[in-house]
């Protein structure tokens, strides 16, 4: 597996404004994730992020509100843009097995918890 | 309808207990198979990866897919409270997009 982290751990922000979180892996990943995980519910994919392609975006979820950046193998960020009390939630990136090929496995971060005041 | 369903529990067993947790699926094209332990405050973390249908253990930790009739579960041998948790199940169709869907997850608390 993989060794993951986020920063930041949590954050309390204004609505209107915008947040960066990022998320790093020890080991170079073909994939990345990015999720959203609203309290009492499960998680919902956000987009796929491969390094050197524009991000794909799951139904529900659009560039202009959630732009990502993957600039190498290692790293990647979610940026949650004109943020609202409904964005309040946890953000979590996760890796595939890092093998040097794709798979379904997936690894998680700890996640970003975001209140939006 | 949801993809995947899952009970949201709590369910509560003393320690020691054989835990059954489940999930039921209506997508047939799915093919790969995962449980996530999720503690709180944290990350999900990956306990079981399977492809297609049939058992797979690890240590005391046992899962099962029947694809016949889209149902998977997470048997938890001699429970112990450290194993107080929610349980996600997740899932995929082998597409190239990687997707996983998720269940709600299945809060267990393993009583001392």
């Amino acid at each position: 597996s993989a060794v993951i982290s986020q920063k930041p751990s949590r954050d309390i922000c204004q609505r209107g404004t915008s947040l960066t979180i990022q998320c790093q892996v020890d080991s170079q990943v073909t994939m990345m994730f990015w999720y959203r995980q609203q309290p009492g519910q499960s998680l919902t994919l956000i987009a796929t992020a491969n390094q050197g392609s524009e991000a794909t975006y799951e139904s529900g979820f659009v560039i202009d509100k959630f732009p990502i950046s993957r600039p190498n193998l290692t790293f990647s960020t979610l940026t949650v843009s004109n943020m609202s009390p409904e964005d309040s939630s946890i953000y979590l990136c996760s890796v595939d097995r890092p093998t040097g090929g794709s798979s379904y496995e997936q690894y998680f971060g700890p996640g970003t918890r975001l209140t939006v005041t | 309808q949801k993809e995947v369903e899952q009970d949201p529990g709590p369910l509560s067993v003393p320690e020691g207990a054989i835990v059954s947790l489940n999930c039921t699926y209506s997508n047939s094209a799915f093919q790969y198979f995962m449980w996530y332990r999720q503690y709180s405050r944290k990350g999900p973390e990956l306990l079981m990866y399977t492809y297609s249908s049939g058992n797979k253990e690890d240590g005391r930790f046992t899962a099962q897919v029947d694809k016949s009739s889209k149902y998977i579960s997470l048997f938890i041998r001699d429970s112990q409270p450290s194993d107080s948790a929610t349980y996600l199940c997740a899932m995929s169709d082998g597409g190239s997009s990687y997707k996983l869907i998720f269940g709600s997850g299945t809060r267990l608390l393993v009583r001392p």
